[in-house]
């Protein structure tokens, strides 16, 4: 079955420092992905998505690429700030017309911390 | 745009107590909904998924169940709870009711003591 991994947490780094999240996937056929934020307390937000290989989704500084070679979508930002604190969740969903379709596989989250 | 209700906000309830948590959606006819569970220090699971009124599929067996009363109301439920059913519960909803973009609600936090 489809599923997803993410790197190992928490992260924890200074302000404008640069961020990655590495995040890859095992599906059938062509998934959509995604990453999702969870802030302290609150519920989930979606981040960015990439829909097809060689997509970028990008949103608030963050981004990731769609790369369908090394099945794998790193989230990125150039200069985190302290506000990006949060829990972060890849995820996946499969194509139409399969049975993961419309339901998302997530990865573990990880849990990024950013001091001042 | 739509919008997911989620109540209640927190509920604490002992081992063996019932369970009632309720999704409501407003601004989209006819959608499919979906219940996760996040354990502490875990990802989010798939619990439930509904294309319709009546109709329930269940991804992981377990102490819970889910009902579709209305069209845009989910309810997610358990007769007697266990200690593991600990956990925040998000409802989800494609944007526009259908498709692989999911939008959540914000959550109901269950402690069972």
């Amino acid at each position: 079955g489809d599923s997803v991994t993410q790197m190992e947490g928490p992260v924890t780094l200074s302000e404008e420092a640069f961020l990655t999240i590495n995040c890859t996937y095992t599906a059938t056929g062509y998934p959509s992905l995604f990453w999702y934020v969870q802030y302290p307390g609150e519920g989930l937000q979606l981040l960015l998505k990439a829909t097809k290989a060689d997509d970028k989704g990008s949103n608030k500084g963050f981004e990731a690429t769609y790369r369908k070679e090394t099945t794998s979508f790193h989230l990125e930002k150039g200069s985190v700030q302290v506000s990006d604190s949060a829990v972060y969740f890849c995820a996946l969903s499969g194509r139409a017309g399969g049975t993961s379709y419309g339901k998302l596989t997530f990865g573990q989250g990880t849990i990024l911390t950013v001091h001042p | 745009s739509q919008t997911i209700h989620q109540w209640p906000a927190t509920l604490v309830q002992p081992v063996g107590s019932p369970l009632s948590l309720e999704c409501t959606v407003e601004g989209t006819s006819n959608p499919n909904l979906y219940w996760y569970r996040q354990a502490a220090g875990r990802g989010l699971q798939l619990l439930f998924y509904s294309v319709g009124i009546g109709q329930i599929s269940s991804e992981v067996p377990q102490n819970l169940s889910a009902s579709r009363p209305q069209d845009r109301q989910f309810i997610l439920s358990s007769k007697k709870l266990l200690l593991s059913d600990s956990g925040f519960y998000l409802c989800a909803c494609p944007r526009g009711g259908r498709g692989y973009e999911q939008y959540f609600g914000p959550g109901t936090r269950l402690t069972v003591t």
